[in-house]
């Protein structure tokens, strides 16, 4: 059962650069989250999707770019990375048969811009 | 809006001492409430939730909370601590607004807990 990876786990890129971060769920749950955690801010959504081919903006979304071809991924694309875009960046899915809606979120990938 | 409020940033407790850490939130209709750990290093994993029944929930390693409706408040409690619950606990709450599937979490409580 694997549950909910993400890839890669550490990441260093430059400024201006592309990065994708991956995310994949085994669970075939209908819901998948972005979120970026820094310190003092705790998580913050940045985009959600609630079905293939069905994406929304969340609290932070400027700057980043994401796609749900298939129900199991939801790739995350920073498309011109910058400083302030360094962050933990942490994958979720959930679904609507989850009583309470609660998310399985995976390990997380740590993204520095230099 | 809703929002989450964790008033304590950091708890320092020493081994077998009480915690409660407080958490409200701003929405006044139907809300589940959920309690995240973060151990150093790792992903979120799930303490607890309410969603519905008995105010007062248990969940894993000891912890429980209680849902205060009148108060907004979700509080987390675990009345003797160990240095494996070194973490940062971050509560969480969804609400029909946003369709109950968007979290909004607070900033969460780094809690340090010395043996």
């Amino acid at each position: 059962d694997a549950g909910i990876t993400q890839s890669p786990r550490y990441k260093i890129t430059e400024t201006g650069r592309q990065v994708t971060l991956m995310c994949h769920q085994t669970w075939s749950h209908s819901y998948m989250f972005w979120y970026r955690q820094d310190l003092g801010h705790g998580l913050r959504l940045i985009y959600y999707s609630a079905a293939a081919d069905i994406t929304d903006k969340g609290e932070v979304p400027d700057g980043y770019v994401v796609s749900r071809s298939k129900t199991e991924n939801f790739p995350l694309t920073l498309e011109s990375a910058t400083r302030s875009q360094t962050s933990v960046y942490f994958c979720a899915s959930s679904d609507n048969q989850i009583p309470g809606y609660e998310q399985y979120f995976g390990p997380g990938t740590r993204l520095t811009v230099t | 809006a809703q929002s989450v409020s964790q008033h304590n940033h950091h708890v320092i407790l020493s081994e077998a001492a009480s915690l409660e850490l407080g958490c409200n939130y701003s929405y006044g209709g139907t809300v589940n409430l959920f309690w995240y750990v973060q151990y150093p290093g790792q992903h979120l994993q799930l303490l607890l939730k309410y969603f519905s029944g008995d105010p007062l929930v248990k969940g894993i390693k000891g912890f429980e909370a209680e849902f205060i409706k009148s108060k907004f408040s979700f509080n987390l409690r675990k009345p003797s601590v160990q240095w494996s619950d070194t973490a940062e606990y971050f509560c969480a709450v969804n609400a029909p607004g946003t369709g109950f599937q968007k979290l909004v979490f607070g900033t969460g409580t780094r809690l340090l807990v010395s043996p």
